[in-house]
């Protein structure tokens, strides 16, 4: 069966640092989506990705975040000068399609730590 | 954000028997609702779905429930397992945005 998935699994990183994250989507999907989960909070809705731009972000999404297709199947969160409170499972997630009806698919994720 | 809400965070079945997990939302516009398994370390796992136009949806074990009126849906399990024991998050979207708004979740302990 055809699944998301993602790397690392974990990152490390110290304060002030970039960091990127990847994720290759199911193959014949078309919408691709970051979430991301503080420990003990909910997950939360990042970023939407279709045709090569963004959706939709949320306001959690600043200027310290940016998202890219640089191929055909990768799908990377950059978040360019990281802060403590960024530490976080990140979900990438995708869909063949968008709206109602529509199912999104989640990798398991890449436990980012700053420290 | 508190349009989509689970209020119990946690319940205990014996398996065999039937679990329901309850969810809410305050958001009109909701037209998808859906719930996802998460084994700890790993993403949320699609389970059942179910458009605002029904009122129940059935798959295998798992049914959903939506009562538009009460906006308020559940999640059954007939009959538990103890490998059901997870997280179960319930999710809802409006229109043709993908963006989806989750609960806080509802740990769900089957004993055998």
């Amino acid at each position: 069966e055809p699944e998301v998935t993602q790397t690392p699994s974990h990152q490390v990183t110290q304060m002030g640092q970039e960091v990127i994250l990847r994720c290759v989507p199911i193959s014949n999907h078309l919408y691709f989506y970051w979430y991301r989960q503080i420990l003990g909070q909910k997950v939360e809705f990042l970023v939407s990705f279709y045709n090569n731009e963004i959706s939709e972000k949320s306001e959690i999404f600043d200027d310290q975040f940016s998202v890219e297709r640089p191929d055909g199947s990768n799908f990377t969160l950059k978040i360019r000068s990281t802060k403590l409170e960024d530490s976080a499972m990140y979900f990438c997630a995708s869909s063949e399609l968008v709206g109602a009806q529509e199912t999104q698919y989640f990798g398991p994720g890449t436990r980012l730590l700053v420290l | 954000d508190q349009q989509v809400k689970q209020n119990s965070p946690s319940l205990s079945v014996q398996e065999g028997r039937i679990s329901i997990l309850n969810c809410d939302y305050t958001n009109s516009m909701f037209d998808y609702f859906l719930w996802y398994k998460k084994y700890p370390a790993e993403g949320p796992t699609f389970l059942i779905s179910i458009s605002s136009i029904k009122d129940k949806n059935e798959d295998g074990r798992f049914t959903v429930f939506l009562n538009k009126s009460a906006k308020h849906l559940s999640l059954h399990i007939v009959p538990s397992q103890p490998g059901d024991s997870a997280v179960y998050f319930c999710a809802a979207s409006a229109g043709n945005t993908g963006k989806l708004i989750f609960g806080q979740g509802t740990t769900l302990q089957v004993k055998p």
